[in-house]
């Protein structure tokens, strides 16, 4: 049972353009809301997080939107770079275990 | 001036082999993990250790088996390798396991003939 849903699963962008994507969480006892972003051969890196007491947080271009409700969350990059191109995990915590989504692999066209 | 390292970057083995991937952290955390992320890149959490005892233990054959000598090293050891467990295996480690940020390594690409 996949408890995080991420998509799309690759994307491609403009350079310039805004690239989202989405997460989907079934359990309400998350606490915290990580986003990772992995660059081939590299471990994954802490890019920005929020915990479900916040809609949004916004850290230079990386935003995230965050839907209690919905059990949604989403990753803004604004002006996307070629230097972004990599692949970015969406994470939820519960009890000091963090649950990954699939993964999304992004691709910034120059 | 590393802060989460492991050895070796690559491991390259037969099937029915036992083999070992060593981790050190230096950042003075308490909280030390171990993930296998699949051909597919997907990331799931295997073992957690805290001040050298263990508090996560997923579903995960008992072929695996972790030490943790001490807070700064968490190794991992494998008995009687199978094709399945080619992967590329991630040490990581927190303050502690309540404290939000998870400091990854560089990974070791295990791969099994």
């Amino acid at each position: 049972q996949q408890q995080v849903k991420q998509s799309p699963q690759s994307l491609i962008v403009q350079k310039g353009g805004i690239s989202i994507i989405n997460c989907a969480y079934e359990n309400t006892a998350f606490d915290y809301f990580p986003w990772y972003q992995q660059f081939p051969g590299k471990g994954p890196a802490l890019l920005i997080a929020i915990r479900p007491d916040v809609s949004e947080k916004k850290e230079g271009r990386f935003t995230i939107s965050f839907n209690k409700s919905a059990k949604q969350f989403s990753l803004h990059i604004m002006d996307s770079q070629p230097g972004d191109s990599a692949t970015y995990f969406c994470a939820a915590r519960k009890g000091g275990k963090l649950i990954f989504g699939q993964g999304t692999e992004l691709s910034v066209k120059p | 001036d590393t802060a989460v390292s492991q050895t070796p970057k690559y491991l390259v083995t037969q099937m029915g082999n036992d083999k070992s991937i060593k981790c050190e952290q230096n950042l003075g955390h308490d909280t030390m993990y171990w993930y296998k992320q699949d051909s597919k890149k997907f990331l799931k959490i295997m073992f957690s250790y805290n001040n050298k005892e263990l508090i996560i233990n997923e579903t995960v054959p008992n072929r695996f088996s972790p030490k943790s000598p001490d807070k700064a090293h968490l190794n991992l050891h494998i008995n009687s390798l199978e094709l399945g467990d080619s992967a590329v295996y991630f040490c990581a480690s927190s303050q502690d396991y309540t404290k939000d940020e998870q400091f990854f390594g560089p990974g070791t690409r295990l791969t099994v003939l």
